[in-house]
């Protein structure tokens, strides 16, 4: 079975600093690892993705994340927070060999920036 | 021009009734799916159905049933709503099954009386 783990309900942070919104996952072979954003009353929105190769993966609206196979983890960070990236942030794994378990979703983070 | 679409966006009904939620894309994916999420915003896969193969979660209870008549479109059907049944429900779609990008929709918000 395949899980994800997010260890923090909400996170706050003042804009302008840096962002952490942590991460971990287990699976039985290799990971494919998702963030997704979801604003207010909206669909989640992809954010990127780490699928194989560099453990560094960029992806949109400034975001990137660190994959840490030794850790089992992927935390999302940004490096200089804005008051629009408050939404609530859900981390999503699935085992590379596929499987009908598909994509299992962390029980989200939700993130607050104050101005 | 939205990519995943899907009504209602509110769903307000009694107990016992049956209603369904339609979704459709227009990515041109093959796979499309059904997810609910839960009053924590816990998010969960309900359904997978591309037009080979339907995934269900097996705890879903047999009171819901994926209806897709043609790849565009994969309308949920529900019938004897109970209360557990609300929700905010999401279709989503993706090229190949489990691909690696999901395009959500806007949710369905259902209350059951």
């Amino acid at each position: 079975a395949q899980s994800v783990a997010q260890p923090e309900d909400q996170v706050n942070v003042a804009e302008g600093n840096p962002l952490t919104v942590k991460c971990t996952y287990s699976v039985s072979g290799n990971p494919y690892l998702f963030w997704y954003v979801q604003y207010p009353n909206r669909g989640l929105q992809f954010l990127l993705k780490y699928i194989t190769g560099d453990n560094l993966v960029k992806g949109s609206y400034g975001f990137e994340a660190e994959f840490n196979k030794s850790q089992t983890s992927f935390h999302l960070k940004k490096p200089s927070a804005l008051v629009s990236d408050s939404a609530l942030y859900f981390c999503a794994v699935r085992d590379s060999g596929g499987g009908a378990d598909g994509l299992t979703f962390g029980k989200g983070t939700h993130l607050i920036i104050q101005p | 021009d939205t990519a995943v679409s899907q009504t209602p966006k509110y769903l307000v009904t009694q107990m016992g009734n049956d209603k369904s939620i339609k979704c459709e894309q227009n990515l041109g994916h093959d796979t499309m799916y059904w997810y609910k999420q839960d009053s924590k915003k816990f998010l969960k896969i309900m359904f997978s159905y591309n037009n080979k193969e339907l995934i269900i979660n097996e705890t879903v209870p047999n009171r819901f049933s994926p209806k897709s008549p043609d790849k565009a479109h994969l309308n949920l059907h529900i019938n004897s709503l109970e209360l557990g049944d609300s929700a905010v429900y999401f279709c989503a779609s993706s090229q190949g099954q489990w691909g690696e990008k999901l395009f959500f929709g806007s949710g369905t918000q259902l209350s059951v009386l």
